[in-house]
């Protein structure tokens, strides 16, 4: 169980496009969703803490106007880098936790989305 | 003071020895910690999580927590090349608090 989906793996833009990336949870119910990137051989960052029906919380240096976040039900969480350049080429990874807000479920990770902008 | 802290390596172990990833956490009211375990490239994937102080143990892994000195550790015992990754310790709070550190890099040697 706790099976967290996301959607694509890898993408190309060009730069100046946007980028939609989806994370579903399949088996449960997920309140909060959790949004990291990582650059090659660093460590993961979290970004942004999605929550549903509500706005999302970013952590500081994370722009807010530049990656949208959208959790519009209890099994969905989109993120949208828009206008990508170059620099925001990395690994994006999303979590969900089937513990609801109690902190004593794992996070459990999407397989990530390697995005390349060109 | 960082919430988790880990050796980030390398630890290198030849194949079949006991590998020993420490990790220790900053505040007395994390509650649950966790291991995962991430291959070049990949996402994390979870190996193990315990609660209670003492060990735990699953297959070739085991869990250790000692809440009062605020160490968390896994073993994995007759490591192979395959367990060649980063291992990263996590741990949580209540409202949903999760904090990681920046990983061990461990490599079995055939």
């Amino acid at each position: 169980g706790a099976v967290v989906s996301q959607h694509p793996s890898r993408v190309i833009c060009k730069s100046g496009t946007s980028v939609k990336i989806e994370c579903r949870s399949l088996d449960f119910q997920a309140t909060t969703m959790f949004w990291y990137r990582q650059f090659p051989k660093q460590s993961l960052m979290l970004m942004a803490t999605s929550n549903e029906g509500s706005k999302a919380t970013y952590e500081q240096g994370v722009e807010k106007d530049k990656f949208l976040i959208n959790h519009a039900s209890l099994t969905l969480s989109t993120l949208t880098v828009t206008s990508a350049h170059p620099e925001d080429s990395s690994f994006y990874i999303c979590s969900a936790t089937p513990g609801g807000s109690r902190g004593d479920s794992p996070l459990h990770f999407g397989n990530g989305t390697r995005l390349t902008v060109t | 003071q960082k919430e988790v802290e880990q050796n980030s390596g390398p630890l290198s172990v030849p194949e079949g020895a006991i590998a020993s990833l420490n990790c220790t956490y900053s505040d007395r009211g994390s509650q649950s910690f966790f291991w995962y375990r991430q291959y070049s490239g990949k996402s994390p994937e979870l190996i193990m999580f315990i609660y209670s102080n003492g060990d735990k143990e699953d297959g070739r892994f085991t869990a250790q927590l000692n809440k009062a000195s605020q160490y968390v550790s896994l073993l994995i015992r007759d490591s192979q090349p395959s367990d060649s990754a980063t291992y990263l310790c996590a741990v949580s709070r209540a409202g949903n608090q999760f904090y990681f550190g920046t990983g061990t890099s461990l490599t079995v040697i055939p």
